[in-house]
């Protein structure tokens, strides 16, 4: 079965500056996916970024990216020139790339804990 | 406005009620789950929904019955709930694909408090 650990319950970070999120997953396979997903107080979960395991090009979306290293499984998320709207927790995601009948490993996301992003004026 | 609404927001209910949780997605999707969200613990998948045929169940226990009648919509009936119940209940829906851009969209949850 899959793990994913995020390591840092809580992280702050001060208005405009960087801050990194740790993420690392256990598996035995070799083709996957994953995410970085974004809870404000909402409670709505929206993904930030997503990463495909074969791809050695580490994703980016805007202020966002990824470091990937899959030998060493760790999925690490940089947020650069942080803003207030930052703030929240954020869950890093593994998704298997392979399916059975059915499709059945569809949407099944394993989650870590959660780190709490507080983000300082 | 959210693809993916979940109603009540907020629900309290004793351990001999029964009460449902409804998800209704507005996005055209063709599968459905339900996710357990308890406080410091990561989040579980409990059920997926396939074209309204249930896929997987997560080994959730009989108190948790899930039902889908449409690809839009999906409940959670709960009936002689426990404390340890209590937990933010989060769907999400996805539109199924080969293609590996199959993202997963999620509702604001319901809050359920066991009392």
């Amino acid at each position: 079965a899959q793990t994913v650990t995020q390591s840092q319950p809580e992280m702050s970070v001060q208005e405009a500056e960087t801050v990194t999120l740790s993420c690392t997953y256990d598996t035995s396979e070799s083709d996957y996916y994953l995410f970085w997903y974004k809870q404000p107080p909402s409670r709505q979960m929206i993904l930030v970024i997503r990463q495909e395991a074969y791809k050695q090009q580490n994703a980016t979306e805007n202020r966002f990216s990824v470091n990937f290293q899959k030998a060493a499984k760790s999925f690490s998320l940089k947020i650069s020139d942080s803003q207030l709207g930052d703030a929240a927790m954020y869950f890093c995601a593994y998704r298997s790339a392979r399916f059975g009948a059915g499709g059945t490993s569809y949407g099944k996301l394993t989650f870590g804990q959660g780190t709490i992003l507080t983000v300082h004026p | 406005e959210t693809g993916v609404t979940q109603t009540p927001r907020h629900l309290v209910m004793g351990m001999t009620n029964k009460k449902s949780l409804k998800c209704e997605q507005h996005l055209g999707h063709n599968a459905m789950y339900w996710y357990k969200q308890s406080a410091k613990k990561p989040l579980e998948l409990m059920f997926v929904y396939n074209f309204k045929e249930q896929t997987e169940n997560n080994s959730v226990p009989s108190r948790f019955s899930p039902e889908c009648p449409n690809s839009s919509h999906l409940f959670l009936h709960l009936h002689t709930l426990q404390p340890e119940d209590s937990a933010l209940y989060l769907c999400a829906s996805s539109q199924r694909s080969v293609a590996t851009n199959e993202k997963l969209f999620f509702g604001s949850g319901t809050q359920l408090s066991v009392l």
